[in-house]
């Protein structure tokens, strides 16, 4: 099993919809979670980080963690087709270092 | 503020070769960060600093290794190039060593080895 999971996609939504892209993890002890996406040939740019269970809104985005599950989900509202990239989910474990998933290919089709 | 910046952007070498990259952390980050991207395995961690000591390590090899200046800039080496280590270096800088801080890249470095 791998620390940090995610669906590689690619997951395919019409322009304007909501894109829903998940990630779970195995450590029960880790602390942070963030949200990056990535466009083909570029580096990982940060979207947002929660630490606390529940939602956390930034803009068209949406954070959600459930730590009792061991899921953390990011939504994006209104997609557009600038948001087509990969997704990647890291954590935080306790001993400080980021478990990065391989990510989720969002494609936002016009 | 300047963001990360890492040097060279591209690089090609042939095995058995060595190479170091190098990274700047954006002003009063003292955390640097490498990993290691490919497609296979996503974005790995390679190893971190923070104030001139290495802080944690990831799965790689001896072959990797890296340090860090007194004013944060951090190189990586890689020793007797493999065909395995063609990948995309990322480094990330961060306020503070390991948790409670996020991180940001820089632009990576594209090494091919023949």
């Amino acid at each position: 099993q791998k620390e940090v999971e995610q669906n590689s996609g690619p997951l395919s939504v019409p322009e304007g919809a909501i894109a829903s892209l998940n990630c779970t993890y195995s450590d029960r002890g880790s602390q942070s979670f963030f949200w990056y996406r990535q466009y083909s040939g570029k580096s990982p740019e940060l979207i947002m980080f929660i630490y606390s269970n529940g939602d956390k809104e930034d803009g068209r985005f949406t954070a959600q963690l459930n730590k009792a599950s061991q899921y953390v989900s990011l939504l994006i509202r209104d997609s557009q087709p600038s948001d087509s990239a990969t997704y990647l989910c890291a954590v935080e474990k306790r001993t400080y270092k980021y478990i990065f998933g391989t990510g989720t290919r969002l494609k936002v089709l016009a | 503020k300047a963001g990360v910046t890492q040097t060279p952007r591209y690089l090609i070498k042939t095995r058995g070769q060595q190479v170091t990259l190098s990274c700047s952390p954006i002003s009063g980050h003292r955390s640097v960060s490498w990993y290691q991207q490919t497609p296979g395995q996503g974005l790995q961690f390679l190893f971190e600093y923070f104030s001139e000591t290495q802080r944690n390590k990831g799965n790689f090899p001896g072959r990797f290794s890296g340090r860090q200046f007194s004013n944060s800039r951090s190189e990586m080496n890689v020793s007797t190039l493999e065909l395995g280590d063609s990948a995309l270096y990322l480094c990330a800088s961060s306020s503070v060593a390991g948790g409670g801080d996020t991180q940001y890249f820089g632009p990576g470095t594209r090494l091919t080895v023949l």
